[in-house]
């Protein structure tokens, strides 16, 4: 079965470091989500795109964050200079939907644990 | 806006006993409802989707969730607990304002005691 992957599963950097985190999605699917878990807390939305740009925005997605499509497979996120609150899971995610159907299963991977120090 | 909310942040129950999961959703249009497990270490798989078809929705491992509209709730049960169920399982809305994202409940921790 198709599934989404992630790497690498852990990553550990520097405050003020940058960290490129790396999904590659399904193969047929056109949005493209990330998602961020604090430690013991719940699953929180960052991003969604579509077509090339960024469809929707969480206000967690500030400045210190961009996503690239840089080719036809890899989805990325990138921090560009890290703070300790940075540290927490974050999960890519993607949907089939032509539409961006809200009915569509999101595929989520496996997680990248971005620990800042 | 959409949101979830669950009811209990753990909850235990013993191998072979009924599990319930309480979620109760907040939209202004029919939402679509979804319940998520979270294994120790791993992703988020999806248990079962809710998307205006039956209102009762069966989903993998044996789980299911009713849509009661009366209540705005979607709760997630089992009749049979196992050890294997002992999870994080998440409650979540689709966003329908655009984009579709998913909006998370804060999750409740099963225990399943032997």
């Amino acid at each position: 079965e198709p599934e989404v992957t992630q790497t690498p599963s852990h990553q550990v950097t520097q405050m003020g470091q940058e960290v490129i985190l790396r999904c590659v999605p399904i193969s047929n699917h056109l949005y493209f989500y990330w998602y961020r878990q604090i430690l013991g807390q719940k699953v929180e939305f960052l991003v969604s795109f579509y077509n090339n740009e960024i469809s929707e925005k969480s206000e967690i997605f500030d400045d210190q964050f961009s996503v690239e499509r840089p080719d036809g497979s890899n989805f990325t996120l990138k921090i560009r200079s890290t703070k300790l609150e940075d540290s927490a899971m974050y999960f890519c995610a993607s949907t089939e939907g032509g539409t961006g159907g809200a009915t569509d299963t999101q595929y989520f991977g496996p997680g990248t644990r971005l620990t800042v120090l | 806006a959409q949101s979830v909310t669950q009811l209990g942040s753990h909850v235990s129950v013993s191998e072979g006993a009924l599990v319930l999961l309480r979620c109760n959703y907040s939209s202004s249009v029919p939402p679509y409802l979804f319940w998520y497990v979270q294994y120790p270490n791993q992703g988020l798989q999806l248990l079962l989707k809710y998307t205006s078809a039956a209102t009762l929705v069966k989903g993998i491992n044996g789980f299911e969730a009713e849509f009661k509209k009366s209540e705005t709730s979607f709760h997630l049960t089992k009749p049979s607990a196992h050890m294997s169920d002992a999870a994080e399982y998440f409650c979540a809305v689709s966003d329908l304002g655009g984009g579709f994202k998913t909006i998370f409940g804060a999750g409740t921790r099963l225990f399943v005691k032997a």
